[in-house]
């Protein structure tokens, strides 16, 4: 199976603060890779599709980007309703894969 | 539009049997693969298993002898049954769907919380 390293587990910055959350591939995926945003008590909310593309409705202060088998979740601008666990998910190959989730706070 | 809703007991005693049903609507489940994906308490997800448009199942490697996937196309519902159950099976399990080359894991049920305990 192919693993997925997500870095930090969790993290506390402030508002306004530009945050990065990053995916360690241990195979290629490609670009075959979805960032989730996640909610206390609520399901996964896709944010970025295809490593770099913004799915409908998010803001574009978040993007996605590749460097090798490093993926990366960038916030620019950190405001208080991005407050929540943050995912990757593979899906080159099955089984997909997900890394271990970051938890980001409010510092 | 399109929903999908996982229902089922919310609590199971050890050694026994799950049963959920994922219902569908506003796709079809003959165009869409259906998959199920757990969360324990405060932890990750797995991904379980998947049922293909075509009837074919996939699952887990880790799950694969306590797990079965099934549906039934007429009621538009997708079903997990997992037996052996034991205390690290409690957390969250969802339903979610994508379609090759079309979209991946774009919806999300509520999700249904199970708690295996005696």
């Amino acid at each position: 199976d192919i693993q997925m390293t997500q870095s930090p587990s969790s993290m506390s910055a402030s508002l306004g603060d530009r945050v990065t959350i990053t995916c360690q591939a241990s195979q290629d995926i490609g670009n075959n890779l979805i960032w989730f945003q996640q909610k206390p008590g609520k399901s996964p909310r896709p944010m970025i599709y295809y490593a770099t593309n913004l799915a409908n409705g998010v803001p574009s202060r978040f993007s996605g980007s590749r460097s090798g088998s490093d993926y990366s979740l960038t916030i620019s601008s950190l405001e208080s309703e991005d407050m929540a666990d943050y995912h990757c998910l593979q899906y080159k190959q099955y089984p997909p894969t997900f890394g271990a989730g970051t938890k980001l706070e409010l510092k | 539009q399109v929903q999908l809703k996982e229902s089922g007991p919310g609590l199971v005693q050890p050694s026994q049997t799950l049963s959920l049903t994922c219902t569908v609507s506003g796709f079809s489940l003959t165009s869409y693969n259906v998959h199920w994906v757990r969360q324990p308490p405060g932890k990750g997800l797995e991904w379980m298993g998947r049922m293909r448009y075509n009837g074919d199942t996939s699952y887990n490697s880790a799950l694969k002898s306590r797990l079965s996937i099934s549906r039934d196309t007429s009621k538009n519902q997708v079903f997990l049954k997992m037996n052996s159950l034991q205390t690290d099976d409690t957390g969250t399990y969802y339903c979610t769907r994508d379609r090759l080359g079309i979209t991946t894991f774009d919806y999300w049920g509520q999700g249904v919380m199970v708690t295996v305990s005696s």
